[in-house]
């Protein structure tokens, strides 16, 4: 399996409070993603990062902002959560630039936003 | 329209029958594409990409068609194992890659 976690797994909090999700590899991958689940949806891309400091917003970005001061690191900051922002959150991992290449996947991070 | 589009099921089939996912997509620019596994609480994992020629990885049989936009997974001789939701995916091309369907749920029952 590809050496991705998340942190925290699971999480509870309120509205109106900052929360900050962690995924950290050691593949030493070049492009890092964040995606949210929820029923119905499918996955969706909040963020990615193709390098260091280098990150582009996706098809779900409002409400959300990222960092990547290191490789191995993929921060999404939920600055302000609201309930709207109760999913499961994926963070993924790629070698190549979205161009036919698996993308791994880490074990989520299970958010409730009350 | 969604960008892919596949039928949520749930599909109840016995164990040892042969099942049939399908799968459109808008985009007609899109380069490349695969099936992904999902189990209940976790996290996708690749089953296999699809090609235009057809490929085969065992028991399972991918198929694209390009002209009608249209991708397949067959599954034979279903196992209980095989229970999952699997999902279709569509690569765009470029940086921002993936777009997932929403998934089929396959449930193989005894």
């Amino acid at each position: 399996d590809a050496g991705i976690t998340q942190s925290p797994r699971h999480k509870v909090t309120e509205t109106g409070t900052p929360v900050t999700l962690r995924c950290h590899q050691t593949e030493n991958h070049r492009y890092m993603y964040w995606y949210r689940q929820d029923p119905g949806h499918g996955l969706r891309l909040i963020h990615y990062s193709y390098g260091v400091k280098d990150t582009d917003k996706g098809e779900v970005s409002d409400g959300y902002s990222v960092s990547r001061s290191k490789t191995e690191d993929f921060l999404l900051t939920l600055e302000s959560a609201t309930s709207s922002q109760t999913s499961v959150y994926f963070c993924a991992i790629s070698d190549v630039s979205g161009l036919a290449d698996t993308q791994y996947f880490g074990p989520g991070t299970r958010l409730t936003v009350l | 329209r969604k960008e892919v589009e596949q039928d949520p099921g749930p599909f109840n089939v016995p164990e040892g029958a042969t099942v049939a996912f399908n799968c459109t997509y808008s985009n007609s620019a899109s380069q490349s594409f695969f099936w992904y596994r999902q189990d209940c609480r976790k996290e996708p994992k690749l089953l296999m990409s699809v090609y235009s020629s057809g490929n085969e990885d065992g028991r399972f049989t991918a198929q694209l068609n390009r002209a009608s936009q249209y991708i397949s997974l067959l599954i034979r001789d279903s196992k209980l194992s095989d229970s999952a939701t699997y999902l279709c995916v569509v690569n765009r091309g470029g940086r921002r890659a993936l777009t997932f369907g929403s998934g089929t749920r396959l449930q193989v029952q005894p």
